[in-house]
C-alpha cells in the first residue's frame, strides 16, 4: 500500500542555517505530494503541494520538487528562523475506490535555535 | 470566512462508552475527511466523504463510521471506546475530492479512561 517515510527528528538548526527534510514516498497510482506544518499549539496548515512528475511547490522561502524516478519529495529553505519552529509532515494523497486517501509521514519536529 | 470547525475541542470518555465527533466545513466545500493522530505520530485516514458518500476508508475497524449530512457537515461516530481511541482527531474539508487544497480543523482531544 502507500506510504511516507521521512527523516526522523528532532532536526535543530541555528539561524540562517540551511534546512533539508527527506521525504520518500512509495504509491500504486500518480499521487500528489505535500508538506504540511503544524505550529505550536495550532492545527495543520498546508505549507507547499506538487501534483504531478518535477513540479516545484514554494511557499514562505520553503521548496519541494516532485522526483518521480527516485520517489522524493525533500523539503528545503536556504536561510531558516526562529519562528520556523514546529513539526513538518511529508504527505501524498492517492486515488482509493471512489475517493482520495491522504497519506501521512510520522513527522519532523524543527527546532531553531537564535 | 469561518475554517473548519470542529467540536467538542475535549472529550473524556470511559472505555465501552460511544462518541460522536463533529466537523462544520468550509462554505461551499463538499468532501469533508476524517484522521487519527495519535501523539508523536503522523494523522492516519479513516474516512473520506463526497457529496454525503463515502468515498474511502483506512484501516479501522468497524467501531468507526460516520455520514456526511446535506449541508456538507460531518460526524464520525465511535462505539466501544478502548484505551487506544485516545488520539487527536482532524477533521479537513476540501472543494472537490482530489484533497489537492485540504483545510484542517483543530481536532478534537478524545482522553478514553
Amino acid at each position: 500500500g502507500d506510504s511516507v517515510t521521512q527523516m526522523e527528528g528532532p532536526v535543530t538548526l541555528s539561524e540562517e542555517a540551511f534546512l533539508t527534510i527527506n521525504c520518500t514516498y512509495t504509491a500504486t497510482g500518480y499521487p500528489s505530494l505535500f508538506w504540511y506544518v503544524q505550529y505550536p499549539g495550532e492545527g495543520l496548515q498546508l505549507l507547499l503541494k506538487a501534483t504531478k512528475a518535477d513540479d516545484k511547490g514554494s511557499n514562505k522561502g520553503f521548496e519541494a520538487t516532485y522526483r518521480k524516478e527516485t520517489t522524493s519529495f525533500h523539503l528545503e529553505k536556504g536561510s531558516v528562523q526562529v519562528s520556523d519552529s514546529a513539526v513538518y509532515f511529508c504527505a501524498l494523497s492517492d486515488r482509493n475506490t471512489g475517493g482520495f486517501k491522504t497519506i501521512f509521514g510520522a513527522g519532523t519536529r524543527l527546532f531553531v535555535k537564535a | 470566512d469561518a475554517g473548519v470547525t470542529q467540536s467538542p475541542t475535549h472529550l473524556i470518555k470511559t472505555r465501552g462508552q460511544h462518541v460522536t465527533l463533529r466537523c462544520s466545513p468550509i462554505s461551499g466545500h463538499k468532501s469533508v475527511s476524517w484522521y487519527q493522530q495519535v501523539l508523536g505520530q503522523g494523522p492516519q485516514f479513516i474516512f473520506q466523504y463526497y457529496e454525503k458518500e463515502e468515498r474511502g476508508r483506512g484501516n479501522f475497524p468497524d467501531r468507526f463510521s460516520a455520514r456526511q449530512f446535506p449541508n456538507y457537515s460531518s460526524e464520525l461516530n465511535v462505539n466501544a471506546l478502548l484505551l487506544g481511541d485516545s488520539a487527536l482527531y482532524l477533521c479537513a474539508s476540501s472543494l472537490d475530492r482530489s484533497n489537492t487544497e485540504a483545510f484542517f480543523g483543530q481536532g478534537t482531544r478524545l482522553t478514553v479512561v
